[in-house]
């Protein structure tokens, strides 16, 4: 069974901090992406990667960076949290062998921002 | 990626079939219809996934129309652990790189509650 894990299921911050949020899948997929779920918004992608050092933006990048060293880790970043940041961040990763591409996701990680 | 529609809620009683549409009318010839679910504080898990034909896996049952402009996902016994919201997208499969592949795009999606 394909696993994503996050680093931390919640997480407090305060305004100003640098955060970092880790995900690390165990089935050698070259894609991985990064989500942020807010109610009434549905999930919203922020980066993405599909290869070591490669990323691509999302459709809201903004405030946030990704780091992509190994193949089985991704990290979003966010260099100067703010309270717009209190979210709900998930970690998926897929491959292009498989035929269906499926994403599999992590836990998520409950991110507030004080 | 096409634009889904679904509706926002359902409900459904345990033991009998959940059917969930979606509307997908400006789907393009080489977007495959996928659905995946998310239960409560949990990540959206994959669920199943068609180009034309029907599909069927251990977990549902997927009904596209001929014309593909909508499907149907069926849960044939739904129990109270698929209380979940649903969503139905449709993107393209298959290439490396770019900016679209492997992107989902996630609506609001089906809250289906399954009573007892």
């Amino acid at each position: 069974d394909v696993k994503v894990t996050q680093s931390s299921r919640y997480l407090v911050k305060r305004t100003g901090e640098k955060v970092f949020l880790e995900c690390v899948q165990d089935m050698d997929h070259e894609n991985m992406f990064w989500y942020r779920q807010d109610p009434g918004l549905g999930l919203r992608l922020i980066y993405f990667s599909y290869d070591v050092k490669m990323k691509e933006k999302g459709d809201i990048p903004e405030g946030y960076s990704v780091s992509r060293e190994k193949k089985e880790r991704f990290s979003l970043i966010l260099e100067s949290a703010s309270t717009n940041q209190t979210s709900m961040y998930l970690c998926a990763s897929s491959s292009w062998t498989e035929l269906r591409e499926t994403q599999y996701f992590g836990p998520g990680t409950r991110l507030l921002v004080l | 990626d096409a634009k889904t529609t679904q509706p926002p809620s359902m409900d459904c009683a345990e033991g009998r079939a959940a059917n969930l549409p979606c509307n997908h009318s400006t789907i393009s010839g080489n977007e495959y219809v996928y659905w995946y679910r998310q239960i409560h504080s949990q990540g959206p898990q994959y669920i199943i996934h068609g180009l034309k034909n029907n599909e069927t896996n251990e977990m549902a049952s997927l009904i596209i129309t001929e014309d593909r402009k909508s499907s149907t996902l069926i849960l044939p016994h739904a129990t109270l652990r698929d209380t979940a919201v649903y969503y139905c997208i449709v993107r393209v499969v298959g290439g490396a790189g770019g900016t679209s592949y492997g992107k989902l795009t996630f609506g609001q999606g089906t809250i289906l509650t399954v009573h007892p």
